[in-house]
């Protein structure tokens, strides 16, 4: 089945610097792929997404790239902002289509330092 | 708008008891739902889905069961909970397969 490796687990950064997360998949099959930030008590919220014949999308501070050869594709957020810490979750897509749910990783905890 | 809901938001149960989890969704019709547990530290663990009324598949061995009594209805139950069962447990829906599933705000779940 499907794998998914997130990197870092933890990442600090300076108010109005850059982040970036990436991800690692196993299944050269995967075709969808979104970004979840999950706040505490709360449950997953879809921020982005891309699929397998994009390599690039983005919406205002956030974009996503994608690079099928490698198997991995990464979140980049601009900017930053208090109200960006948070937990985020890549995730993908088995072979098999979405029935079967997506894969996660294991998420990263982004700290926004002021 | 579609809109998701599970209740309780936090349940306290006692080893041994039973379990009944509640999702329900608004604004669509046939939607596919997801049941999914997450530890601490860790992503989220895919339970059971259901692409439609009666029709559950499991993804792994466990305690815990789920029906579909109703199109927008999904039920996380247990006969007997084991101290392993605490986490957190988030209902999802999408339109159907390989499209953005969408989550609902999860019942925390904690066995003494």
């Amino acid at each position: 089945g499907e794998n998914v490796e997130q990197h870092p687990s933890t990442l600090s950064v300076q108010e109005g610097d850059s982040a970036v997360i990436k991800c690692t998949y196993s299944d050269s099959a995967s075709n969808y792929f979104p970004w979840y930030k999950q706040e505490l008590g709360k449950g997953p919220q879809l921020i982005i997404d891309i699929r397998s014949n994009v390599g690039e999308k983005k919406d205002q501070r956030i974009a996503v790239t994608l690079n099928k050869t490698a198997k991995h594709f990464s979140l980049h957020i601009t900017e930053t902002q208090p109200e960006d810490s948070a937990v985020y979750f890549c995730a993908a897509s088995g072979s098999g289509g979405g029935a079967d749910g997506l894969t996660f990783g294991k998420g990263t905890h982004l700290i926004i330092q002021p | 708008s579609q809109t998701i809901h599970q209740w309780p938001a936090t349940l306290v149960q006692p080893v041994g008891s039973p379990l009944s989890l509640e999702c329900t969704v608004e604004g669509t019709s046939n939607p596919n739902l997801y049941w999914y547990r997450q530890a601490a530290g860790r992503g989220l663990q895919l339970l059971f889905y259901s692409v439609g009324i009666g029709q559950i598949s499991s993804e792994v061995p466990q305690n815990l069961s789920a029906s579909r009594p109703q199109d927008r209805q999904f039920i996380l139950s247990s006969k007997k909970l084991l101290l392993s069962d605490s986490g957190f447990y988030l209902c999802a829906w999408s339109w159907q397969d390989n499209q953005p599933q969408h989550f609902g705000d999860g019942t925390r779940l904690s066995i003494l």
